[in-house]
């Protein structure tokens, strides 16, 4: 079975400034997708950006990217110019490239935007 | 751009009582998944329709049910309710279509959700 570990449970980054999430994972499978999904306090769970496991190239989304490396199976997420609204709880997700689609989620990182 | 409705926003039931959480997925989508987020928790996946079958099952519990109907709405059926049923419940939506590639079905679209408390 496949398993998510984000291993900062919070972190904190001034207004403006660039932040970097963590996420490993693991898994046997050679396809297979992954996301960043963000919820903030509305509890909404909203998607910031996802991954395709083929691709080599690391995606990118406005302030935010992300930086694959497969070998290692670690999918980290970059936030630029960090703003206010950037406050939420982060989660690292992964799916399976056909088969089950689940999202097996991290226990997500808590993330705070000082002004 | 139409979303995916889940009603209602919230529930408050009591233990032993049953609950029916409703969703509609967005027009076309044809895939419907049930998530689980307890207080302070990631969501956890409980189920999964395509085309009104059971395509998947996660951990949910035999108390309770779901299913989707002909219009591709589904409903999350719980009985005999416990205070640990209290949490968020998600519904999502996706498409096999949604970019033209059979297998790029990646087009999770979430709901905003039904928090139930059991009191």
């Amino acid at each position: 079975a496949q398993t998510v570990t984000q291993s900062q449970p919070e972190m904190s980054v001034q207004e403006a400034e660039t932040v970097t999430l963590s996420c490993t994972y693991d898994t046997s499978e050679s396809d297979y997708y992954l996301f960043w999904y963000k919820q903030p306090p509305s509890r909404q769970m909203i998607l910031v950006i996802r991954q395709e496991a083929y691709k080599q190239q690391n995606a990118t989304e406005n302030r935010f990217s992300v930086n694959f490396q497969k070998a290692a199976k670690s999918f980290s997420l970059k936030i630029s110019d960090s703003q206010l609204g950037d406050a939420a709880m982060y989660f690292c997700a992964y799916r399976s490239w056909g088969g089950s689609e689940k999202l097996v989620f991290g226990k997500g990182t808590k993330l705070t935007v000082n002004p | 751009a139409a979303g995916v409705i889940q009603s209602p926003r919230h529930l408050i039931k009591e233990k032993r009582e049953t609950a029916t959480l409703k969703c509609y997925p967005i027009p076309r989508h044809d895939t419907v998944y049930w998530y689980q987020q307890g207080p302070g928790q990631d969501p956890q996946f409980l189920i999964s329709f395509y085309e009104k079958m059971q395509s998947d099952k996660g951990s949910i519990p035999d108390r309770f049910s779901a299913q989707q109907f002909s219009d591709y709405h589904s409903e999350l059926n719980m009985s005999s309710l416990e205070l640990g049923d209290s949490a968020l419940y998600f519904c999502a939506s996706s498409s096999i279509y949604e970019t033209g590639d059979t297998k790029a079905n990646y087009g999770y679209t979430f709901g905003s959700g039904t928090r139930l408390t059991v009191v």
